[in-house]
């Protein structure tokens, strides 16, 4: 049973570009969440996807956008780069069962801003 | 707004010993859930532990333990007989104030790293 996956593993992009982060969740997992790590910090909250839905929204700008797709997979899109976007963006799933507290992480995806 | 705070940057300890990761936490909310989560130098974040705001039992699995004291605002990990394994980042966390429809987000402390010397 594969865990959370994410894609690519390493991206670089130039000030102003845009990019697009995916993730699959795990299997049975329909609940979807980003997260932003800068280094040296602890991760913070971007936005929750559950039905396709934002259902929930961190303190992040416009320019931080997402979808989630019927295979409960998701895409975070940042437009108009800044150096500041530097970081590791996790991707977490979890179920909404018994276990509902318990969200798996993907390996992420680390994003440098040149 | 919640606030998570870890005191300890860093931490060095004997293999076998136990440890206590402090975590404190500032929510006016009277509902929550705070969380403990591991993330190896291979960067993915491993769930440890969870407990509720009105569990009356301190939750423990396996190793792990969380020492709430509700009180005093508090919600240390302690890891019983540690190993080199345990050696990793440290995170506690606490749902965001909740907006209805399971909605989950997390607030995360800035970590404490762990290191288990032999």
């Amino acid at each position: 049973d594969a865990g959370v996956t994410q894609s690519p593993t390493h991206l670089i992009k130039t000030r102003g570009q845009q990019v697009t982060l995916r993730c699959s969740p795990k299997s049975g997992h329909d609940t979807v969440s980003w997260y932003q790590q800068a280094l040296g910090q602890g991760p913070q909250f971007i936005f929750q996807y559950y039905e396709e839905e934002e259902r929930q929204r961190g303190n992040f700008p416009d320019r931080f956008s997402g979808h989630q797709f019927p295979n409960y997979s998701s895409e975070l899109n940042v437009n108009a780069l800044l150096l500041g976007d530097s970081a590791l963006y996790l991707c977490a799933s979890r179920s909404g069962g018994m276990l509902w507290y318990e969200q798996y992480f993907g390996p992420g995806t680390r994003l440098t801003v040149t | 707004a919640q606030k998570i705070t870890q005191t300890q940057p860093g931490m060095f300890v004997q293999e076998k010993e136990a440890v206590t990761l402090d975590c404190t936490y500032d929510t006016s909310d009277q509902s929550y859930g705070l969380f403990w989560y591991k993330q190896p130098s291979s960067g993915e974040m491993i769930f440890l532990i969870y407990q509720g705001s009105y569990d009356e039992q301190n939750a423990t699995e396996g190793r792990y333990s969380l020492n709430f004291q509700k009180a005093r605002k508090s919600a240390n990990l302690v890891i019983s007989a540690s190993q080199l394994g345990d050696s990793a980042m440290y995170f506690c966390a606490m749902r965001l104030p909740y907006s209805g429809g399971g909605a989950d987000g997390l607030t995360f402390g800035k970590g404490t790293h762990l290191i288990i010397q032999p």
